[in-house]
């Protein structure tokens, strides 16, 4: 079945350290984005990228690295510049946005 | 720019009753899509329907139905006889024609269900 994945579900990091968080889709969606999600909170857009090779700042980059090398993958690393990084991190695809996104479960981030 | 509203940070019913989440959205483009995801505990942002802007008509999907009025600029969502399950974390996003289409997210509303 198609859908987006997101690894792993929960991560610990300790402070200082970089970690990457993994999104891979297979739908053969051209757009991906990264959210971060406070508790209680609505979604903020951290990065996203309409093309391989190619990604755009969202509104909370700071701290934030991606890459897209492939059409599939779109991970997220969150370095130890991100000064508040424990969140619920989402990751989504589109064909495009008028057809709305598809999500991935989620991974939760938690320094320790 | 593009905003979407949602007045209703938290909604507590009694399992059974009507519920509706309202929904006000701001754009400038002619051709726009409206959105609405369910977010239930597990944290996964599950899509519950799409409507664009042409189509003012109302939709029913079993116990959930949505009113789309552009001339209020609204898209609200409501939930007859509601169930426990329904208890979730509910998201308005809007997107246009124009740009990167990226989604444009309300703040969400907290639905909870009470037995």
């Amino acid at each position: 079945d198609g859908g987006i994945t997101q690894s792993p579900k929960y991560l610990f990091r300790k402070e200082g350290q970089n970690v990457t968080l993994s999104c891979e889709q297979n739908l053969n969606h051209d757009a991906m984005y990264w959210y971060r999600q406070d508790p209680g909170q609505g979604l903020r857009l951290i990065y996203y990228s309409q093309i391989v090779n190619d990604f755009q700042k969202g509104d909370i980059a700071e701290g934030y690295s991606v890459s897209r090398e492939k059409k599939e993958s779109f991970p997220l690393t969150v370095t130890s510049a991100q000064k508040n990084p424990t969140a619920f991190y989402l990751c989504a695809s589109s064909l495009s946005g008028r057809w709305g996104y598809t999500f991935g479960s989620g991974t939760r981030l938690t320094v320790v | 720019a593009q905003k979407v509203t949602q007045a209703q940070t938290e909604i507590s019913v009694v399992e059974k009753e009507d519920v509706t989440l309202d929904c006000v959205y701001e754009t400038r483009d002619t051709t726009y899509y409206l959105f609405w995801y369910k977010q239930p505990p597990s944290g996964e942002l599950v899509f519950l329907i799409r409507r664009n802007s042409f189509d003012e008509q109302n939709e029913i999907s079993g116990r959930y139905s949505w009113n789309f009025q552009k001339s209020t600029s609204s898209f609200n969502f409501t939930i007859t006889a509601s169930q426990v399950v329904d208890s979730a974390v509910y998201f308005c996003a809007l997107s246009s024609n124009q740009g990167a289409q990226k989604l444009v997210f309300g703040q969400g509303t907290r639905l909870t269900i009470n037995p």
